[in-house]
């Protein structure tokens, strides 16, 4: 049962424009979602979050957008950088779960020059 | 300040073998999480401990198995190897567990391989 869901595995962009990347849910508890993203090679970073309290969330180039009736979120990237292809990953969580987070399959992000 | 530890980082065993793998937290943070990563299941929770107590677990064997010491620092086990157990096990901690809102911070994984 895949509870969050990254329809596209991958995504190609040109710097400068804007990156938008989906993610579709099916477990209305779920308290919290965020982003994380991937280099090879290396651990999941955090980027941004998203209370399912809220609709939005921004933090500098990135903002979250989280539709509850839809069970979908996007993360937004505007302007896009060569640096931030990597795989981004959408995740959930329940606050009473602490550590465990239901991830996505991600989508690997490529922005071209 | 350090960041999450794991170790080894690369290891080779072979089918019904036994391995174990290393995490050493952030300092101060109590909450160890393991994961699996694999291409075709993607990222998928192993268990999660908090002061040396199992707080949460996922849908895995019984041939996995871990366990938290009184540093914080977190042992995961898994027994009788098989193929499919080669993986990315990651390593992820937090300032507490029970009122996370979620925010783990990643080791860089050991890449297990089994043959």
């Amino acid at each position: 049962d895949q509870q969050v869901k990254q329809n596209s595995p991958s995504l190609s962009v040109q710097e400068g424009r804007i990156s938008i990347l989906n993610c579709d849910y099916t477990n209305s508890m779920f308290d919290y979602f965020l982003w994380y993203k991937k280099y090879p090679a290396e651990g999941p970073t955090f980027l941004i979050s998203i209370s399912s309290i809220k609709d939005k969330n921004e933090d500098g180039r990135f903002t979250v957008f989280l539709n509850k009736s839809a069970k979908h979120l996007s993360l937004h990237i505007v302007p896009s950088q060569p640096g931030d292809s990597a795989v981004y990953f959408c995740a959930a969580n329940r606050h009473n779960q602490g550590g465990k987070l239901i991830f996505g399959q991600g989508t690997e992000l490529s922005v071209k020059p | 300040k350090a960041g999450v530890t794991q170790t080894p980082r690369y290891l080779i065993k072979t089918r019904g073998q036994q391995v174990t793998l290393s995490c050493s937290p952030i300092s101060g943070h109590r909450s160890v999480s393991w994961y699996q990563q694999t291409p075709g299941q993607g990222l998928q929770f192993l268990f999660e401990y908090f002061s040396e107590t199992q707080r949460n677990k996922g849908n895995f064997p019984g041939r996995f198995s871990g366990r938290q010491f009184s540093n914080s620092r977190s042992e995961m086990n898994v027994s009788t190897l098989e193929l499919g157990d080669s993986a990315l096990y990651l390593c992820a901690s937090s300032w507490v567990a029970g009122e996370n809102t979620g925010e783990l911070f990643f080791g860089e994984g050991s890449r297990l391989t089994v043959l």
